[in-house]
């Protein structure tokens, strides 16, 4: 079946430190990989997005890349502020026949210190 | 609308009484989903709507749990006989046909809480 394991949190930085998420994935067919991010109190909010091996998606300063190779799409940013205090959610999606379902990560919860 | 809408936002129960969340999609999303969040189990799939075929039951965690979706728009999950194990926050997403290239688009959910 389709399963995706992050790294456990929390994770706790400092502001302007660098971030990095672990996310791996075990899919059959070619999956489309997401991150979400849920701030305090609010819903989930796609980040950003890769459709294919070797892309790489981008949002806020955030980066992941899809390695087919390694079966990951690890969050990356370069410097961290407060607000970006949140859970990540790392996601994929399986197109086929029927089953369109989002596939997620127990969640990786980030608290930026001042 | 502009995004997904889900109410209420925040639903106290007694034990055993039936509930209803209500979930209304960004107008054109044919695709519709129900997550569940509790604490510490991350999301959990529920059920999927896409346009006039036949819903994806599949992650429906018991016979108490139903959902419909009319006229291709507005969602309602129904828990009947609510129990303490319900309590979680229950989140609607929509989508254009698939979602693969855009993702999905979350409402705020709605926060259940049965006592």
């Amino acid at each position: 079946g389709n399963s995706v394991t992050q790294m456990e949190g929390p994770v706790t930085l400092s502001e302007e430190a660098f971030l990095t998420i672990n996310c791996t994935y075990t899919a059959t067919g070619y999956p489309s990989l997401f991150w979400y991010v849920q701030y305090p109190g609010e819903g989930l909010q796609l980040l950003l997005k890769a459709t294919k091996a070797d892309d790489k998606g981008s949002n806020k300063g955030f980066e992941a890349t899809y390695r087919k190779e390694t079966t990951s799409f690890h969050l990356e940013k370069g410097s961290v502020q407060v607000s970006d205090s949140a859970v990540y959610f790392c996601a994929l999606l399986i197109s086929s026949g029927s089953a369109r379902q989002l596939t997620f990560g127990s969640g990786t919860q980030l608290t930026v210190l001042p | 609308g502009a995004g997904v809408s889900q109410s209420p936002s925040n639903k106290v129960t007694e034990k055993g009484k039936d509930v209803e969340l209500r979930c209304d999609p960004i107008s054109g999303h044919t695709a519709l989903y129900w997550y569940r969040q509790s604490l510490g189990q991350g999301l959990e799939f529920l059920i999927y709507f896409q346009g006039n075929s036949a819903p994806d039951k599949s992650g429906l965690p018991s016979d108490r749990f139903s959902a419909e979706r009319t006229g291709g728009s507005v969602s309602t999950l129904t828990i009947q006989r609510t129990q303490q194990e319900d309590s979680a926050v229950y989140l609607c997403a929509s989508s254009l046909a698939g979602g693969a290239v855009y993702g999905y688009t979350f409402g705020s959910g709605t926060r259940l809480t049965v006592v």
